[in-house]
């Protein structure tokens, strides 16, 4: 079964202040991995898809990498209107979520 | 092109009671899913179908039954609420093959938040 653990499960920054959230994960047959952002109330809205190892994607503020076991979500300089959770899903013909990292960061 | 449409947005069911969950995707899409989110939880998947006709469980499908008549529609049903189904419920329909980056389409629908007493 696809497992899929996120850390740290919250994470407060103060603007400015760079950081990482981890995804790591246990697949039989990765076929992408994910990323998502959830504001409350909402549904997720998709980030990002990385599909091999050593593949990088950035936008805007947030740059996502991967690795055969794990993805990492960099968060570089934030600012408040990036305070959501962040939701990584791995993908083999239906996609396994993590719990997700609640980013808050404060002004 | 709305994409994924869900309704209600909030139901208040009394234990025992069934309702319906409704979920249309407009963009011809095979996929749908269900998922539960609980909190602090991850989204947990319900039922799956990957065409018209053809349906199956997911990893948490126990309480729940679903159809797939048309394309479309994709309703979830819930026949004996339980207050371990208070939830808040996604659809979901991403387009054939993992997602591409940098689309627009809002593969998620806004959430239904059910809560049973």
């Amino acid at each position: 079964e696809d497992q899929v653990t996120q850390s740290p499960e919250a994470l407060r920054l103060q603007e400015g202040e760079s950081s990482s959230l981890n995804c790591s994960y246990t697949v039989s047959g990765l076929r992408g991995l994910f990323w998502y952002r959830q504001d409350p109330g909402k549904g997720p809205e998709f980030l990002f898809t990385l599909y091999s190892a050593g593949e990088e994607k950035e936008k805007e503020r947030l740059k996502a990498t991967l690795t055969k076991k794990e993805s990492f979500l960099h968060i570089t300089a934030p600012k408040p209107e990036d305070s959501a959770t962040y939701l990584c899903a791995v993908y083999d013909y239906k996609l396994s979520f993590g719990a997700g990292t609640t980013v808050t960061v404060r002004a | 092109n709305a994409g994924v449409t869900q309704t209600p947005k909030f139901r208040i069911l009394k234990i025992g009671q069934s309702m319906t969950l409704q979920c249309t995707q407009d963009m011809n899409h095979n996929y749908m899913y269900w998922y539960r989110q609980d909190p602090g939880m991850g989204l947990k998947l319900i039922y799956y179908s990957v065409g018209a006709g053809i349906t199956d469980k997911g990893e948490v499908p126990n309480g729940y039954n679903v159809s797939r008549s048309t394309t479309e529609d994709f309703p979830l049903r819930l026949e004996l609420a339980a207050p371990s189904q208070t939830s808040v419920y996604f659809c979901a329909s991403p387009p054939p093959g993992p997602p591409i980056s940098g689309s627009d389409t809002q593969y998620f629908g806004p959430g239904t938040r059910l809560t049973v007493l």
